[in-house]
């Protein structure tokens, strides 16, 4: 199984439906992060948690509701989203928040988002 | 000004050759530095990290490190169809994942 596993891997959706993303870690970290990947622009980071704790939030907004029950799971609640919000939606984790020894992220496969 | 920047290329180099990638960054407080490789559809993967002024071997890549001209790159050598993907690279305030700034990536093709 893979270290970080993101359901679906492809949504289509119109502004004013309701979906979920999905992200399961199989790594035993205790940080989790969303980004976002558009064409032609850097990785933003979204969200960061941290022992299921909200630590970041990047001026992200509230159309985007992320969630995170336990430290295995995260997910990205969307409501009434636009079409520039079509984009690769990254799941990752890393053993540690502010103190990594490597800074490593694993990413999953991400979620390709796109907003009719 | 763009917080780390990185030409998007596409960059091509025959095989065998070196590739050399070039990042530069903003943030003179930025103390760790990361490249990751994205091949198309895949996820992004770290291939190296640095964190003093110099360079840092391993394998056939080498990251070249100058906090003074704010600078970073990547030499990939005896290049290899397989490294064909976009190198993305990353700069952090701290040693951790405070927050990770990434590039808009460099594409590299490997030409047989």
């Amino acid at each position: 199984e893979t270290g970080v596993t993101q359901t679906p891997r492809h949504l289509v959706m119109g502004m004013t439906n309701k979906k979920s993303l999905k992200c399961e870690q199989h790594l035993g970290h205790n940080a989790m992060y969303w980004y976002k990947q558009s064409a032609k622009k850097p990785l933003e980071l979204m969200f960061v948690y941290s022992l299921e704790e909200r630590v970041e939030n990047n001026s992200v907004p509230s159309r985007f509701s992320p969630e995170c029950p336990n430290s295995s799971h995260l997910f990205l609640h969307l409501h009434t989203l636009q079409p520039e919000d079509s984009a690769l939606y990254l799941c990752a984790s890393s053993q540690e928040f502010k103190v990594s020894p490597t800074g490593e992220l694993f990413f999953g496969e991400g979620s390709r988002l796109t907003v009719l | 000004q763009k917080e780390v920047e990185q030409n998007s290329g596409p960059l091509s180099v025959p095989e065998g050759a070196i590739a050399s990638l070039n990042c530069t960054y903003s943030d003179r407080g930025s103390q760790s530095f990361f490249w990751y490789r994205q091949y198309s559809g895949k996820s992004p993967e770290l291939i190296m990290f640095i964190y003093s002024n110099g360079d840092k071997e391993d394998g056939r890549f080498t990251a070249q490190l100058n906090k003074a001209s704010q600078y970073v790159s990547l030499l990939i050598r005896d290049s290899q169809p397989s490294d064909s993907a976009t190198y993305l690279c990353a700069v952090n305030r701290g040693f951790g994942n405070e927050k990770l700034t990434f590039g808009t990536g460099t594409r590299l093709t490997i030409i047989p």
